[in-house]
């Protein structure tokens, strides 16, 4: 089915370490979004790509890596885990431009003890 | 920086009553899109307006979009448990899509 897929849904970690969450999209949207979604911030952009190999810093990019090799996929990398980075992250993608809707996973929640 | 400033923030209220969110800000955006989402789930895209002044329906949910492109309404008629849910608008504006920070309403039986 075409969509937008996050693994893992649910993850534990600890301070320290590094955390990849992947994202992969059967649209071939050129554009793709991290976002984080915390209460009382509501949602806030990490990283974006409008293509392959082409990223762009968000609104709350510290400690975060982003890499798209593919146009299909866009893995979200926190290099060394920190208790403030526990959180709700969302992928979406979007065709042409990136003021237009989004489409989003179903989310990943990360918890660093 | 572009703010989009939702309320209420909270509301809970009886199957059957009417209701109205507000998506405001004091920037002109060039479209303004509404989401629900449910938890455990990624926000869900309900409609996009692009002209000042547009209304479009969904069933019992009506969308407005201010005169000068810096608001937004969503009414809700006799709201139903299964409109239980996160609403969050987003503003499109200079390659940016700006999140409200959400309205959660509740439905109750």
């Amino acid at each position: 089915d075409a969509g937008i897929t996050q693994s893992p849904r649910y993850k534990i970690t600890e301070t320290g370490r590094q955390v990849t969450l992947m994202c992969h999209q059967t649209w071939s949207h050129s554009y793709m979004f991290w976002y984080r979604q915390d209460l009382g911030h509501g949602l806030r952009l990490i990283y974006y790509s409008a293509a392959a190999d082409i990223t762009d810093k968000g609104e709350v990019p510290d400690g975060y890596v982003v890499s798209r090799s593919k146009t299909e996929n866009f893995p979200l990398t926190l290099e060394s885990a920190t208790r403030s980075q526990t959180s709700v992250y969302f992928c979406a993608s979007s065709d042409v431009t990136d003021d237009q809707p989004q489409h989003f996973g179903d989310g990943t929640r990360l918890s660093i003890l | 920086t572009q703010l989009l400033e939702q309320s209420p923030q909270f509301l809970s209220i009886q199957e059957g009553e009417n209701l109205t969110v507000y998506c405001n800000s004091s920037s002109v955006f060039s479209s303004l899109q509404w989401y629900r989402q449910e938890p455990g789930e990624g926000p869900v895209l309900l409609v996009t307006v692009v002209t000042g002044g547009e209304v479009k329906k969904l069933k019992r949910l009506t969308f407005q979009f201010g005169d000068a492109r810096k608001d937004s309404s969503l009414h809700i008629t006799a709201a139903q448990p299964g409109d239980t849910g996160l609403y969050l608008c987003a503003g499109g504006s200079q390659g940016n899509l700006i999140f409200g920070k959400g309205t959660k309403l509740s439905v109750k039986p």
